[in-house]
């Protein structure tokens, strides 16, 4: 299993523009979660999405954010317009959940290597 | 909403010490419990995890003990070797997510 892939490894961007990262969760798992980590606020949940339905974006910071889930095997998080404080790392991490609930599969979440984004 | 809080932030042992990392957390419905390390520059990895019907789980030199009257859980790691050095979260589940807290940078001297 390859686990889960990120691309691009790296993005360096001027304020203003657009910025799609991408993640293929690891095959046969229905959860798939977005984070961002900075050295200020550590790693923070962005938004999480099960059998490819957003369950939960209170993280998303605010409206320039957006993410989406058009199949099992693929998600984008989409800043635009970005600025200089979005500069992190983003991690997408997957996981196979039977119910939200708590309850059947597996809460073991695998994290994918990770964007850097650099916004200048 | 829930909340993790974890401590020490910063943690130096000489090696073939013992580290502990002490995490509380703040909804009772939590259920389960992982430790994720996160060595410079990379992905966090799952290392150890405990669900709340167990009260104390060992692999190996780590182990991690869940004390859910008290609402808290910590990781112990011993005979500590260079290449523990890291930085270790834990997290508890809340509605089928996991909150981590802020991370201890766990330094190993030789």
């Amino acid at each position: 299993d390859a686990g889960v892939i990120q691309s691009p490894r790296h993005e360096v961007t001027e304020m203003g523009q657009e910025v799609t990262l991408r993640c293929k969760p690891i095959s046969g798992h229905n959860s798939l979660f977005w984070y961002r980590q900075t050295m200020m606020r550590g790693l923070e949940l962005l938004i999480y999405f099960n059998n490819n339905v957003p369950i939960d974006d209170s993280g998303m910071p605010e409206d320039r954010f957006s993410a989406k889930m058009p199949n099992a095997s693929f998600s984008t998080l989409k800043i635009q317009p970005s600025e200089p404080r979005d500069s992190a790392v983003y991690f997408c991490a997957s996981s196979f959940r039977v119910r939200l609930d708590g309850g059947g599969g597996s809460y073991e979440q695998y994290f994918g290597p990770g964007t850097r984004l650099t916004v200048t | 909403g829930e909340n993790v809080e974890q401590h020490p932030s910063t943690l130096s042992v000489q090696e073939g010490d013992s580290a502990v990392i002490k995490c509380t957390y703040s909804d009772s419905a939590s259920n389960y419990f992982p430790w994720y390390k996160q060595e410079l520059g990379k992905r966090p990895q799952l290392i150890i995890d405990i669900r709340s019907n167990v009260g104390e789980k060992k692999d190996q030199r780590i182990a991690v003990t869940l004390n859910k009257t008290a609402k808290h859980f910590s990781l112990h790691i011993t005979e500590t070797q260079p290449e523990d050095s890291a930085v270790y979260f834990c997290a508890a589940s809340w509605g089928g997510k996991l909150i981590f807290g802020q991370g201890t940078t766990l330094q190993v001297k030789p």
